[in-house]
């Protein structure tokens, strides 16, 4: 079964910096996909960055950009430019190609402090 | 565009009460999903739908928990007798293309406690 695993649990850097997230995951396959999600305080998910593992090119959206190492399993998210918006649970998923199952971590609680 | 919607946001229940949350996923998704978040499990997934029909229930907890799908607008996740270890966050989320690879939209939840 695949595992996602933040060895995170909470993180906290002021406003204008630069954060990084780390993920790592464990699976057989080599077709999937990684997900990091946010949820801040009002509770709903919103997906901010997605990767497909047959992409050597590393997804970017704006401030939010993925280190994607493959051949190590981890998928680390960096926040650049940080702002007190961006305090919020971070999650790090996992899908399967061909399958619909999103597997989560177990999340990072990121603060940013003005 | 009306994202997820879940209803009630808040629900506060007595032990052995039955619960019923609701969902109605975004107009035109044809998948469905039911999530649960807690402190000591994180995000859960009890089941799945794909065009109202349910693919994948390995995640619901026992047979207290059944969820429908009567039609691609509405489905429901029903506890019953509640307990208070199923005090919990319900999400529902919902995608295009059956999720392979793609985005879910998730609601904001439903927060349940079982006293």
């Amino acid at each position: 079964a695949q595992t996602v695993t933040q060895s995170q649990p909470e993180m906290s850097v002021q406003e204008a910096e630069t954060v990084t997230l780390s993920c790592t995951y464990d699976t057989s396959e080599n077709n999937y996909y990684l997900f990091w999600y946010k949820q801040p305080p009002s509770r709903q998910m919103i997906l901010v960055i997605r990767q497909e593992a047959y992409k050597q090119q590393n997804a970017t959206e704006n401030r939010f950009s993925v280190n994607f190492q493959k051949a190590a399993k981890s998928f680390s998210l960096k926040i650049s430019d940080s702002q007190l918006g961006d305090t919020a649970m971070y999650f790090c998923a996992f899908m399967n190609q061909g399958a619909q199952k999103l597997v989560f971590g177990q999340g990072t609680r990121l603060t940013i402090n003005p | 565009d009306a994202g997820v919607i879940q209803s009630p946001r808040h629900e506060v229940t007595e032990m052995g009460q039955e619960v019923t949350l609701r969902c109605k996923p975004i107009s035109g998704h044809n998948s469905l999903f039911w999530y649960r978040q807690t402190m000591m499990r994180g995000l859960e997934l009890l089941i799945y739908f794909n065009n109202n029909v349910p693919i994948d229930d390995s995640g619901m907890p026992e047979d207290r928990f059944s969820a429908k799908m009567p039609n691609a607008s509405f489905s429901t996740l029903k506890i019953q007798p509640s307990e208070p270890r199923d005090s919990a966050v319900y999400f529902c989320a919902s995608s295009l293309q059956g999720g392979f690879g793609g985005e879910l939209f998730f609601g904001e939840g439903s927060r349940l406690t079982v006293l």
